[in-house]
């Protein structure tokens, strides 16, 4: 059973785009939504994150859209860059102490 | 700083034989956990432990046991390795448990034959 579906699975976006990656949970008990980036040969590092009590959370070009209702967020890179190629994750978890719950990852090239 | 530590970074094993990976975090940070990566299936999690002398079940643990016998380290083993279990292995640490971030090591690339 796949808790956090996330999507596209590959993404191609041009130099200064806007890239969009969508993620959906099943679990309305999950109150955490990271993201991670990760470079190839290296492990994810988190990028943001969010809880439900705020629809928006954005840091420089990064912006995580929350929607409780539909139990979906997406993570938002403004001017896209190719130093931004890399997979990214969301994730989910539940504030007592459980384990964070990863999408499938999706591998974004930023193509100059 | 060197934060998560994995050793090693590369390994070939034949089925059938035995290894551990080491992980040593210098973050004093009570849990860690043990992931595996495979193209499409995005990060699973293995084994994870609470604190020293501690260890719990993840989404995939069959195949691998896990030891904490010191806080800084969390060690995976494969006592009997399948070609199902060829993949990057990561290691994270935490402070606590689902809300605070999680810090990883560069992974171990592991090919078994």
């Amino acid at each position: 059973q796949q808790q956090v579906k996330q999507s596209p699975q590959s993404l191609i976006v041009q130099k200064g785009g806007i890239s969009i990656i969508n993620c959906a949970y099943e679990n309305t008990a999950f109150d955490y939504f990271p993201w991670y980036q990760q470079f190839p040969g290296k492990g994810p590092a988190l990028l943001i994150a969010i809880r439900p009590d705020v629809s928006e959370k954005k840091e420089g070009r990064f912006t995580i859209s929350f929607n409780k209702s539909a139990k979906q967020f997406s993570l938002h890179i403004m001017d896209s860059q190719p130093g931004d190629s890399a997979t990214y994750f969301c994730a989910a978890s539940k504030q007592a102490g459980t384990a964070l719950i990863f999408g499938k990852g999706t591998t974004l090239s930023v193509s100059s | 700083n060197a934060g998560v530590t994995q050793t090693p970074k590369f390994r070939v094993l034949k089925t059938g034989q035995s290894m551990t990976l080491l992980c040593a975090q210098d973050m004093n940070h009570e849990y860690m956990y043990w992931y595996r990566q495979d193209p499409g299936m995005g990060l699973r999690l293995i084994h994870y432990s609470v604190g020293e002398g501690t260890t719990a079940k993840g989404e995939v643990p069959d195949g691998y046991n896990v030891s904490r016998l010191k806080k800084q380290n969390f060690l995976l083993g494969l006592e009997s390795a399948a070609p199902s279990q060829t993949s990057v292995y990561f290691c994270a640490s935490s402070y606590s448990m689902g809300t605070q971030p999680q810090h990883f090591g560069d992974g171990t690339r592991l090919s078994i034959l």
